[in-house]
């Protein structure tokens, strides 16, 4: 059974750079697109972006000036960067497997809540 | 504004049946596989059909999906008062649109 835990701050300043990551364990991340998605409170579910470990990468159009998704297969994560956040940003942000034409999401991670305030 | 289109609620009494719609265009359903999620309160969504009409293991049968052209529907029958969630629709989107594109989710309430 795959299993996906983000890790990040819970805290961004506006203007700064959020970073997170996720840990896959029970499979290997050499398979599959590996997706960012977002949620902001009490809204609906927005898509960031995927990446394949050969480094082939699907953004959200409307993110994608801010938006870098990376994989470590050594250490079995991938990894997002939004920059020059707003309060906009602020949401549950999940880790996913899947993204893709072929295969979308199926596994999620439970979903770290992330602030941008000062 | 999503680029799918679900109604935002939905109801039912148990042992009901209900269905929640999800409307697109030729460059996301009418093209592409339609995914279902259930999201309960407070969690991570969880993937409930896929590619079209197709169930994970261990999703029930009561749950079931379709798709006509543009359009694509979840059914749920024998309802129960576990089934209260979130419900979204997702296609990938060969337009600029895309290329991940969710429909604004449907809450389901069980009367």
């Amino acid at each position: 059974q795959v299993q996906l835990q983000e890790s990040g701050p819970g805290l961004v300043k506006p203007s700064e750079t959020l970073s997170l990551t996720c840990t896959v364990s029970g499979g290997s991340i050499s398979s599959y697109y590996w997706s960012w998605v977002r949620q902001p409170p009490g809204k609906g579910l927005e898509w960031i972006g995927s990446m394949y470990h050969s480094g082939s990468t699907n953004y959200n159009p409307s993110l994608k000036s801010r938006v870098t998704i990376s994989i470590d297969t050594s250490k079995n994560q991938f990894s997002l960067k939004l920059t020059s956040v707003t309060a906009a940003d602020t949401a549950v942000y999940y880790c996913a497997r899947g993204g893709s034409k072929q295969w979308l999401v199926d596994y999620w991670g439970q979903g770290t809540l992330v602030t941008v305030s000062s | 504004q999503s680029v799918l289109t679900q109604p935002p609620s939905a109801s039912g009494t148990p042992g009901q049946r209900v269905t929640i719609s999800c409307s697109g265009s030729s460059s996301n359903i009418g093209t592409n596989y339609v995914y279902w999620y259930q999201q309960l309160p407070g969690t991570a969504p969880k993937l409930l059909i896929y590619r079209n009409d197709q169930r994970p293991s261990g999703v029930p049968d009561r749950f079931s999906g379709s798709k006509s052209g543009t359009s694509a529907s979840l059914a749920i029958s024998g309802l129960r008062s576990e089934d209260e969630a979130d419900y979204y629709c997702a296609a990938w989107d060969d337009s600029l649109s895309g290329p991940v594109v969710f429909g604004g989710g449907t809450k389901l309430t069980v009367l």
